[in-house]
């Protein structure tokens, strides 16, 4: 089965700083790789997703990420975050009908 | 996309006493399934509901501890029974509208704590 590793545990940033969030996952196969986020005291969003085609995926508040089969990586960047991105951050993988998520990477972002 | 609201939204039980958490979904969808997260924890999946089938339960997880119902194709329920500490945590309903797993749609999540 595949797994997912979030590197980071914690990520504290200043406003308007860039950020990466890292997500590698380990599978055989091809795979279908999700971040979602998770808002304090709400449930999760889907933020971006990769299915096929092109390995750079966006999503509308400015997040992107990009599929890396070379090094099994699909990291998340901003170039300029928001306070009101400050939340929980779950990279997920799916394989066939298997569903895996990661720890999370729980993102500050500080005045 | 779906819309998905759960009852409670958050509880303190007893040990040894059971809840049961509510999943309304505004469409109807095939695939449900009930996840467990606990306090500063990734999320696990504890069951797959189809409608008309039995639920599907994954590795650690029994019928007996977590059953959990599908009477239609908006709603589901999950009970915790007799609960322990250890039961604290978030369980958060979610739905596959299109059926393929491409897309998943989380609920707010229930939030149980065991004393």
């Amino acid at each position: 089965a595949q797994s997912v590793t979030q590197l980071d545990s914690q990520v504290p940033v200043f406003e308007e700083a860039p950020v990466e969030l890292r997500c590698n996952y380990s599978s055989s196969v091809s795979v279908y790789l999700f971040w979602y986020v998770q808002y304090p005291n709400q449930g999760l969003q889907l933020l971006l997703k990769y299915l096929s085609g092109s390995t750079l995926v966006k999503s509308i508040n400015g997040f992107e990420a990009e599929f890396n089969k070379s090094q099994t990586s699909f990291h998340l960047r901003k170039p300029s975050v928001h306070i009101s991105d400050t939340a929980e951050y779950f990279c997920a993988v799916r394989r066939s009908n298997d569903m895996r998520f990661g720890a999370g990477t729980r993102l500050t972002v500080k005045p | 996309s779906a819309v998905i609201s759960q009852k409670p939204s958050r509880d303190i039980c007893q040990r040894g006493t059971s809840l049961t958490i509510q999943c309304q979904v505004d469409s109807q969808v095939t695939m449900m399934f009930w996840y467990r997260q606990q306090p500063g924890q990734s999320l696990t999946l504890i069951a797959t509901a189809n409608q008309g089938s039995e639920a599907t339960y994954e590795s650690g997880f029994v019928i007996d501890k977590f059953p959990i119902s599908r009477p239609n194709l908006t709603f589901s329920t999950l009970t915790v029974s007799n609960m322990s500490p250890e039961d604290s945590s978030i369980y958060l309903c979610s739905v596959d509208p299109t059926g393929d797993r491409y897309e998943q749609y989380f609920g707010p999540g229930t939030r149980l704590t065991v004393t």
